[in-house]
């Protein structure tokens, strides 16, 4: 089993509407998540950050974690044709290390 | 905001060669990191540093060595570039603590070993 898993998509949805992306951990001891974003040919940029269970809103973008569940889930309101990118969930796993997941895929259709 | 750069954006080397690549971050990290992405694959953590002359390997090393001399820079050396690493080389850095593990990343560079 991987220790972050995401479907790698691509995921479809019309721009205006919400996108839902998931992520599954394997660590039960894992604290911190991430949520990247990359556009094509460019580096991973942090978005989203969360630490406790429940919801993390920012603007747009709502971040939600369920450690009991082992997973995390990233929500985009309101979907722009610019949100079209693939989203990278992170994991840290132990003390020092960050884990990614494959990404997922996101294409906002105008 | 935080600065990471990245020597070189683009890159073309032969098998055999000694690969630098260099990484500078401005806000003072302790904390330094390189991966390779590659599709299908993610990313996959090479090496890191938690502070001036430290390092650690990570999940594939090999092939792979690296260098801190002084906080702000992390460089990655490939000592025999192979086919196989040709690759997007991404640098990140963040600061330590137990909660924040937010990595920052430079521009990344793209090398192809031919």
């Amino acid at each position: 089993q991987k220790e972050v898993e995401q479907n790698s998509g691509p995921l479809s949805v019309p721009e205006g509407a919400i996108a839902s992306l998931n992520c599954t951990y394997s660590d039960r001891g894992s604290q911190s998540f991430f949520w990247y974003r990359q556009y094509s040919g460019k580096s991973p940029e942090l978005i989203m950050s969360i630490y406790s269970n429940g919801d993390k809103e920012d603007g747009r973008f709502t971040a939600q974690l369920n450690k009991a569940s082992q997973y995390v889930s990233l929500l985009i309101r309101d979907s722009q044709p610019s949100d079209s990118a693939t989203y990278l969930c992170a994991v840290k796993v132990g003390y020092q290390k960050v884990t990614f997941g494959t990404g997922t895929k996101l294409q906002v259709i105008p | 905001d935080v600065k990471v750069t990245q020597s070189s954006r683009y890159l073309v080397k032969r098998t055999g060669e000694k690969v630098f690549l260099e990484c500078v971050q401005d806000m003072d990290h302790e904390n330094m990191f390189w991966y390779r992405q590659d599709p299908g694959l993610g990313l996959r953590l090479i090496y890191f540093s938690y502070d001036v002359k430290m390092k650690e390997k990570g999940d594939i090393p090999e092939g792979y060595s690296v260098s801190r001399e002084k906080k702000e820079r992390f460089s990655l050396i490939l000592e025999s570039a192979s086919t196989n690493q040709t690759s997007m080389y991404l640098c990140a850095s963040r600061t330590p603590g137990t909660h924040l593990y937010e990595q920052y990343f430079g521009p990344g560079t793209r090398l192809t070993v031919t």
